[in-house]
């Protein structure tokens, strides 16, 4: 069956680390999306990609980066790492861009 | 830019209790989504909203998308435990090429069995 994964389910590191968080997903989706969740925010759009090396700033995209170098994968890259930074990552992806999104388990991150 | 609203935050009902959840949107909307999140699980999605007045029904679950496409609503006909998560809209812009979802806050169910 296609799924979407995400590692590592759990991580801390400490502040000012660079740290890269995985995402692969097998439904052949061209539409990937991260989001941080975090309390009393909701979730909110870091990065996105419509496609292989197409990448796009979300409303949360400071202190982060992705790359899109094949369909399957959009890493999710800190590139130093704060305490602001410590939350619930959440990547999704979709088949076009006005169907509903599916969803990976998250990566629990905690900056120390 | 655009915002999405969505109320209660929170509500506890008991078992059996109907609820409902509301979302607004600062502006006109293509379309909605509804999403469910169970306590440390990830966003589900439900169901789409993509005309003016729409009504769909899945089992104990009603959506409705306004006759203005600028807000929705999810109501659960006798609410069960299986029911307690949190239910989020996500509504899209019309018109243009931006094709993001704007999540709302959320509104967290817990139900006394």
């Amino acid at each position: 069956d296609a799924e979407i994964t995400q590692s590592p389910r759990h991580k801390i590191t400490e502040t000012g680390r660079q740290v890269t968080l995985a995402c692969h997903q097998t439904w052949n989706h061209n539409n990937m999306f991260w989001y941080r969740q975090d309390l009393g925010h909701g979730l909110r759009l870091i990065h996105y990609s419509y496609g292989v090396q197409d990448t796009n700033k979300g409303e949360v995209s400071d202190g982060y980066s992705v790359s899109r170098s094949n369909t399957e994968d959009l890493p999710l890259t800190l590139e130093s790492a704060a305490s602001s930074q410590t939350s619930v990552y959440f990547c999704a992806s979709s088949a076009d861009r006005f169907g509903g999104y599916t969803f990976g388990s998250g990566t629990r991150l905690t900056v120390v | 830019g655009q915002q999405v609203m969505q109320i209660p935050q929170y509500q506890h009902v008991q078992e059996g209790e109907d609820f409902t959840t509301y979302c607004n949107s600062s502006t006109t909307l293509s379309n909605i989504q509804w999403y469910k999140q169970r306590p440390g699980g990830h966003p589900v999605f439900l169901i789409q909203l993509v005309k003016s007045g729409e009504v769909k029904k899945q089992k104990r679950l009603t959506f409705q998308f306004g006759e203005a496409k600028k807000n929705s609503s999810l109501h659960i006909t006798a609410t069960q435990t299986t029911d307690v998560g949190t239910y989020f809209c996500a509504g899209r812009n019309s018109g243009g090429s931006n094709y993001k979802l704007t999540f709302g806050k959320g509104t967290l169910l817990t139900v006394n069995p």
